[in-house]
Protein backbone atom coordinates (compact mmCIF):
# COMPACT_ATOMS: atom_id res chain seq x y z
CA UNK A 1 0.00 0.00 0.00
CA UNK A 2 1.47 3.37 -0.75
CA UNK A 3 -0.75 5.23 1.35
CA UNK A 4 0.19 9.36 1.09
CA UNK A 5 3.03 9.57 -0.93
CA UNK A 6 5.33 12.87 -1.49
CA UNK A 7 7.92 13.96 -3.87
CA UNK A 8 10.49 14.90 -3.67
CA UNK A 9 12.08 14.02 -0.39
CA UNK A 10 14.49 17.00 -0.10
CA UNK A 11 14.50 20.02 -2.29
CA UNK A 12 16.88 23.11 -2.52
CA UNK A 13 15.73 26.34 -3.77
CA UNK A 14 17.25 29.82 -4.05
CA UNK A 15 15.52 32.78 -3.21
CA UNK A 16 12.66 33.80 -5.77
CA UNK A 17 12.58 30.58 -7.07
CA UNK A 18 8.76 28.53 -7.71
CA UNK A 19 8.24 24.94 -6.75
CA UNK A 20 5.48 22.85 -6.67
CA UNK A 21 5.47 19.13 -3.49
CA UNK A 22 3.79 17.12 -4.71
CA UNK A 23 1.50 14.86 -2.75
CA UNK A 24 -1.15 12.21 -3.82
CA UNK A 25 -2.55 9.52 -2.19
CA UNK A 26 -4.30 5.89 -3.40
CA UNK A 27 -6.91 5.65 -0.44
CA UNK A 28 -9.38 7.47 -1.75
CA UNK A 29 -9.66 9.72 0.78
CA UNK A 30 -11.47 13.11 0.46
CA UNK A 31 -9.75 15.17 2.74
CA UNK A 32 -6.02 16.24 2.81
CA UNK A 33 -4.23 18.80 4.19
CA UNK A 34 -0.47 20.41 4.09
CA UNK A 35 1.79 20.98 7.22
CA UNK A 36 4.72 22.69 7.60
CA UNK A 37 7.01 21.72 10.96
CA UNK A 38 9.74 23.55 12.22
CA UNK A 39 11.78 23.07 15.44
CA UNK A 40 9.45 24.46 18.32
CA UNK A 41 6.46 25.43 16.33
CA UNK A 42 4.88 21.82 15.85
CA UNK A 43 2.90 21.43 12.93
CA UNK A 44 1.25 24.39 11.87
CA UNK A 45 -1.83 24.05 9.22
CA UNK A 46 -1.24 25.65 5.84
CA UNK A 47 -4.04 24.68 3.32
CA UNK A 48 -6.55 21.85 3.57
CA UNK A 49 -9.10 20.73 1.38
CA UNK A 50 -12.29 18.44 1.88
CA UNK A 51 -12.86 16.96 -1.54
CA UNK A 52 -11.70 17.81 -4.81
CA UNK A 53 -12.42 21.45 -6.30
CA UNK A 54 -12.57 22.50 -2.74
CA UNK A 55 -9.79 23.95 -0.70
CA UNK A 56 -9.29 26.67 2.38
CA UNK A 57 -6.97 28.45 4.15
CA UNK A 58 -5.26 27.17 7.46
CA UNK A 59 -3.27 29.08 10.01
CA UNK A 60 -0.09 29.95 7.80
CA UNK A 61 -0.99 30.12 3.84
CA UNK A 62 0.26 33.09 2.99
CA UNK A 63 3.06 32.38 -0.12
CA UNK A 64 1.60 29.24 -0.49
CA UNK A 65 -1.34 27.93 -3.46
CA UNK A 66 -2.89 24.87 -3.65
CA UNK A 67 -5.22 23.43 -6.01
CA UNK A 68 -7.14 19.93 -5.47
CA UNK A 69 -8.36 19.08 -9.43
CA UNK A 70 -8.77 15.23 -8.54
CA UNK A 71 -9.40 13.33 -5.23
CA UNK A 72 -5.87 11.38 -5.12
CA UNK A 73 -3.54 15.01 -5.63
CA UNK A 74 -3.37 18.19 -3.89
CA UNK A 75 -0.34 20.11 -5.04
CA UNK A 76 1.16 22.83 -3.18
CA UNK A 77 2.64 25.41 -4.89
CA UNK A 78 5.50 27.72 -3.58
CA UNK A 79 5.14 30.88 -6.16
CA UNK A 80 8.42 32.69 -4.80
CA UNK A 81 10.53 30.98 -2.68
CA UNK A 82 11.73 32.72 0.39
CA UNK A 83 14.06 31.65 3.26
CA UNK A 84 11.57 31.71 5.96
CA UNK A 85 9.68 28.76 3.82
CA UNK A 86 12.63 26.83 4.94
CA UNK A 87 10.94 24.02 6.94
CA UNK A 88 9.19 20.06 6.60
CA UNK A 89 6.73 19.85 4.63
CA UNK A 90 3.95 16.90 5.71
CA UNK A 91 1.09 16.17 3.54
CA UNK A 92 -2.26 14.47 5.28
CA UNK A 93 -5.30 12.83 4.46
CA UNK A 94 -8.26 11.25 5.65
CA UNK A 95 -11.08 8.97 4.39
CA UNK A 96 -13.47 11.77 6.17
CA UNK A 97 -13.09 14.84 7.89
CA UNK A 98 -10.47 13.78 10.07
CA UNK A 99 -12.64 13.91 12.89
CA UNK A 100 -15.06 11.26 11.99
CA UNK A 101 -14.51 8.02 13.85
CA UNK A 102 -12.40 5.53 12.34
CA UNK A 103 -10.72 8.66 9.94
CA UNK A 104 -7.23 9.45 11.67
CA UNK A 105 -5.13 11.89 9.33
CA UNK A 106 -2.27 9.45 7.45
CA UNK A 107 0.87 11.47 6.97
CA UNK A 108 3.30 11.53 4.47
CA UNK A 109 6.86 10.87 5.20
CA UNK A 110 7.75 14.43 4.65
CA UNK A 111 9.61 16.89 2.16
CA UNK A 112 12.43 18.76 3.71
CA UNK A 113 12.66 22.02 2.15
CA UNK A 114 15.99 24.46 2.09
CA UNK A 115 15.50 27.96 0.46
CA UNK A 116 18.90 30.13 0.51
CA UNK B 1 -8.32 31.74 16.85
CA UNK B 2 -8.48 28.32 18.87
CA UNK B 3 -4.94 27.50 19.93
CA UNK B 4 -3.59 24.57 21.67
CA UNK B 5 -0.50 24.81 24.22
CA UNK B 6 1.53 22.04 25.48
CA UNK B 7 3.60 23.26 28.08
CA UNK B 8 6.21 20.78 28.65
CA UNK B 9 9.11 20.51 25.87
CA UNK B 10 10.79 17.62 27.19
CA UNK B 11 9.88 14.85 29.51
CA UNK B 12 11.48 11.80 30.26
CA UNK B 13 10.62 8.85 32.50
CA UNK B 14 11.72 5.20 33.29
CA UNK B 15 10.59 2.39 31.19
CA UNK B 16 7.61 0.58 33.05
CA UNK B 17 6.61 3.86 35.00
CA UNK B 18 3.81 5.88 34.03
CA UNK B 19 3.94 9.59 32.77
CA UNK B 20 1.24 11.84 31.64
CA UNK B 21 1.59 14.39 29.15
CA UNK B 22 -0.14 17.95 29.55
CA UNK B 23 -2.28 20.06 27.22
CA UNK B 24 -4.18 22.83 27.28
CA UNK B 25 -6.33 24.51 24.44
CA UNK B 26 -8.66 27.62 23.75
CA UNK B 27 -11.61 27.33 22.38
CA UNK B 28 -15.33 29.37 22.62
CA UNK B 29 -16.75 26.43 20.84
CA UNK B 30 -18.86 23.45 22.33
CA UNK B 31 -18.19 20.89 19.96
CA UNK B 32 -15.07 19.95 18.69
CA UNK B 33 -12.45 16.69 18.74
CA UNK B 34 -9.00 16.50 20.03
CA UNK B 35 -6.56 14.64 19.23
CA UNK B 36 -2.84 13.31 20.62
CA UNK B 37 -0.56 11.83 17.33
CA UNK B 38 2.65 10.51 17.73
CA UNK B 39 5.63 11.13 15.69
CA UNK B 40 9.06 8.83 16.15
CA UNK B 41 12.37 9.48 14.95
CA UNK B 42 11.48 7.81 11.53
CA UNK B 43 8.92 11.12 11.01
CA UNK B 44 5.76 9.33 10.40
CA UNK B 45 2.63 10.52 12.29
CA UNK B 46 0.61 8.34 14.41
CA UNK B 47 -2.70 8.95 15.70
CA UNK B 48 -2.74 7.43 19.79
CA UNK B 49 -6.05 8.53 20.91
CA UNK B 50 -9.04 10.45 20.23
CA UNK B 51 -11.83 12.36 22.46
CA UNK B 52 -15.39 14.01 21.17
CA UNK B 53 -15.81 16.97 23.66
CA UNK B 54 -19.60 16.18 23.74
CA UNK B 55 -18.11 12.88 25.53
CA UNK B 56 -17.82 12.93 29.29
CA UNK B 57 -16.00 9.51 29.35
CA UNK B 58 -12.02 9.75 28.89
CA UNK B 59 -10.95 7.80 25.74
CA UNK B 60 -8.67 4.94 26.47
CA UNK B 61 -6.32 2.89 24.11
CA UNK B 62 -5.01 0.14 25.36
CA UNK B 63 -2.01 1.80 27.82
CA UNK B 64 -3.22 5.27 26.64
CA UNK B 65 -5.46 7.54 28.38
CA UNK B 66 -6.73 10.56 28.63
CA UNK B 67 -8.12 12.78 31.12
CA UNK B 68 -10.38 15.15 29.77
CA UNK B 69 -11.54 18.59 31.52
CA UNK B 70 -13.92 20.62 29.41
CA UNK B 71 -14.30 23.35 31.91
CA UNK B 72 -10.60 23.72 32.32
CA UNK B 73 -9.96 22.74 28.51
CA UNK B 74 -7.24 20.66 29.58
CA UNK B 75 -6.18 17.14 27.44
CA UNK B 76 -3.46 15.35 29.05
CA UNK B 77 -2.04 11.94 27.71
CA UNK B 78 -1.37 9.50 30.12
CA UNK B 79 1.04 6.32 28.78
CA UNK B 80 1.12 4.02 31.62
CA UNK B 81 3.85 1.06 31.83
CA UNK B 82 6.00 3.15 29.46
CA UNK B 83 8.04 1.00 26.78
CA UNK B 84 11.14 1.69 24.43
CA UNK B 85 9.36 2.26 21.74
CA UNK B 86 6.69 5.14 23.14
CA UNK B 87 9.70 7.38 23.01
CA UNK B 88 9.07 10.26 20.68
CA UNK B 89 7.22 13.83 19.73
CA UNK B 90 3.91 14.00 21.09
CA UNK B 91 1.40 16.38 19.99
CA UNK B 92 -1.81 17.61 21.12
CA UNK B 93 -4.58 18.59 18.45
CA UNK B 94 -7.63 20.35 18.29
CA UNK B 95 -10.11 19.78 15.72
CA UNK B 96 -13.30 22.54 14.87
CA UNK B 97 -14.73 22.55 11.41
CA UNK B 98 -11.88 20.15 9.66
CA UNK B 99 -8.84 22.54 10.59
CA UNK B 100 -6.72 20.31 12.90
CA UNK B 101 -4.66 22.75 14.90
CA UNK B 102 -1.70 21.21 16.44
CA UNK B 103 0.75 22.16 19.45
CA UNK B 104 4.29 22.32 19.44
CA UNK B 105 5.06 19.24 20.97
CA UNK B 106 6.40 17.82 23.66
CA UNK B 107 9.67 15.17 23.49
CA UNK B 108 9.46 12.29 25.58
CA UNK B 109 12.27 10.34 26.02
CA UNK B 110 12.16 6.47 27.96
CA UNK B 111 15.60 5.65 30.55
CA UNK B 112 15.89 2.27 30.59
Amino acid sequence: NAGVTQTPKFQVLKTGQSMTLQCAQDMNHEYMSWYRQDPGMGLRLIHYSVGAGITDQGEVPNGYNVSRSTTEDFPLRLLSAAPSQTSVYFCASSKETPSSYNSPLHFGNGTRLTVT
Amino acid sequence: AQTVTQSQPEMSVQEAETVTLSCTYDTSESDYYLFWYKQPPSRQMILVIRQEAYKQQNATENRFSVNFQKAAKSFSLKISDSQLGDAAMYFCAYDRNDKIIFGKGTRLHILP
